[in-house]
């Protein structure tokens, strides 16, 4: 156990839905990360929150849309679902230069 | 533009082997030089890494070897186990405002046959 925990764990919705990933970060740990991995474009970098606050946004596409809460856990919500966003989608939290990556969300959309 | 080029993208080694695993970098900015492991269905985990002052970094069994001028570095496995059947991924660091992201290669697929 990583100490990061992301729900769900598998996802299954369909084009043109809306969902939303949850991420809870390490105890004490201010920074979320959210990366997309898929089988064409890898690991990538969408968005990264600290402390409440959007920090940075990388390829994160406009249909998509973070948040970090008062407790620090981060929700990221991906609406107008279509088929090439299937992925699987991790969320890390840090301290300093070390990343700790929960098991991510597989999402299917079909 | 891939900033990060890593290879072989599979390979498969006898248990005892030596696996070797290559990135090469475009962006200078890069501060941090760490290699993740990823089994199925777990996130990627911290193997080792490396600062661009320093030309190689050893722990246990794996070792970090780093060339800032070709920018490039490499993973080496000795004695490679079955247990290290993973993916294995460099992903360099690049600081800036407060934030540190990870530029991930795509990924090597490590066997260690027995």
């Amino acid at each position: 156990d990583s100490g990061v925990t992301q729900t769900p764990k598998h996802l299954i919705t369909a084009t043109g839905q809306r969902v939303t990933l949850r991420c809870s970060p390490r105890s004490g740990d201010l920074s979320v990360y959210w990366y997309q991995q898929s089988l064409d474009q890898g690991l990538q970098f969408l968005i990264h929150y600290y402390n409440g606050e959007e920090r940075a946004k990388g390829n994160i596409l406009e249909r998509f849309s973070a948040q970090q809460f008062p407790d620090l856990h981060s929700e990221l919500n991906l609406s107008s679902l279509e088929l090439g966003d299937s992925a699987l989608y991790f969320c890390a939290s840090s301290v300093g230069k070390r990343y700790t990556f929960g098991s991510g969300t597989r999402l299917t959309v079909v | 533009q891939q900033q990060v080029k890593q290879s072989p993208q599979s390979l498969i080694v006898q248990k005892g082997g030596i696996s070797i695993i290559n990135c090469a970098y475009e962006n200078t900015a890069f501060d941090y030089f760490p290699w993740y492991q990823q089994f199925p269905g777990k996130g990627p985990a911290l193997l080792i890494a490396i600062r661009p002052d320093v030309s190689e970094k050893k722990e246990g069994r794996f070792t970090i070897s780093f060339n800032k001028s070709a920018k490039q570095f490499s993973l080496h496995i000795m004695d490679s186990q079955p247990g290290d059947s993973a993916t294995y991924f460099c992903a360099p660091r690049k600081p800036g405002a407060g934030s540190y992201q990870l530029t991930f290669g795509k990924g090597t697929k490590l066997s260690v046959i027995p």
